[in-house]
């Protein structure tokens, strides 16, 4: 199956500071791609919808000045967390998107990155 | 009530067992994907599904549109197998047309 990788896998910061999480599809392009927040023993939830080159679009009671996404190219989309606090350490996951060769879509999910804020 | 509900949402078997786990959902759906997440957190994708059945080493799902209902079989379990197993659908409806809905996760431990 096609590949997504997450940078970093793991990354502790003080409160305060902004993190950058990049999410690539490694061998394939990512028509759309999908940034999920995981609580412990909970499941995945949409964060935000990212298309290249135009505005993500947000779950409702997500703010967009906090999660700024930025989806430059079809490989490539970050999530930065500003000006982060404790309530914002969490297991944050990234999923590509493509085309699937017999129509419809084939989803890839990242392994995810553990924000921890001190 | 939850558009996905898995079942059961713990499960324990003996190593070498054949495993069930079960998913049911409410909405009109694209497609059916059957997750793995490991502890460490990783998720991988077992199978995406939208009729009928899939096979892929020791590892069955299966998908009953009518019913509303897709299953996921594990033979000869190993400890190995030990993960959340997640269902998500593709809606294709409504304001979640087009995003994946989530089960709860069904927590598997297979003992040696």
């Amino acid at each position: 199956g096609a590949v997504v990788s997450q940078h970093p896998s793991r990354v502790i910061c003080k409160s305060g500071t902004s993190v950058k999480i990049e999410c690539r599809s490694l061998d394939f392009q990512a028509t759309t791609m999908f940034w999920y927040r995981q609580f412990p023993k909970k499941s995945l939830m949409l964060m935000a919808t990212s298309n290249e080159g135009s505005k993500a679009t947000y779950e409702q009671g997500v703010e967009k000045d906090k999660f700024l996404i930025n989806h430059a190219s079809l490989t490539l989309s970050t999530l930065t967390v500003t000006s982060a606090h404790p309530e914002d350490s969490s297991f944050y996951i990234c999923s590509a998107r493509r085309v699937a060769a017999g129509g419809g879509y084939e989803q890839f999910f990242g392994p995810g990155t553990r924000l921890t804020v001190l | 009530k939850n558009e996905v509900e898995q079942s059961p949402q713990n499960l324990t078997a003996q190593e070498g067992e054949f495993i069930t786990i079960n998913c049911s959902y409410s909405v009109g759906i694209s497609a059916l994907h059957w997750l793995q997440q490991h502890p460490g957190g990783g998720i991988v994708s077992l199978f995406m599904l939208s009729s009928g059945k899939k096979k892929h080493g020791r590892l069955i799902a299966t998908i009953n549109i009518q019913e509303k209902h897709s299953s996921l079989h594990i033979t000869a379990s190993h400890p190995r197998d030990s993960a959340v197993y997640i269902c998500a659908v593709r809606s294709t409806g409504g304001t979640s047309y087009g995003k994946l809905t989530f089960g709860q996760g069904t927590i598997l431990t297979v003992h040696p």
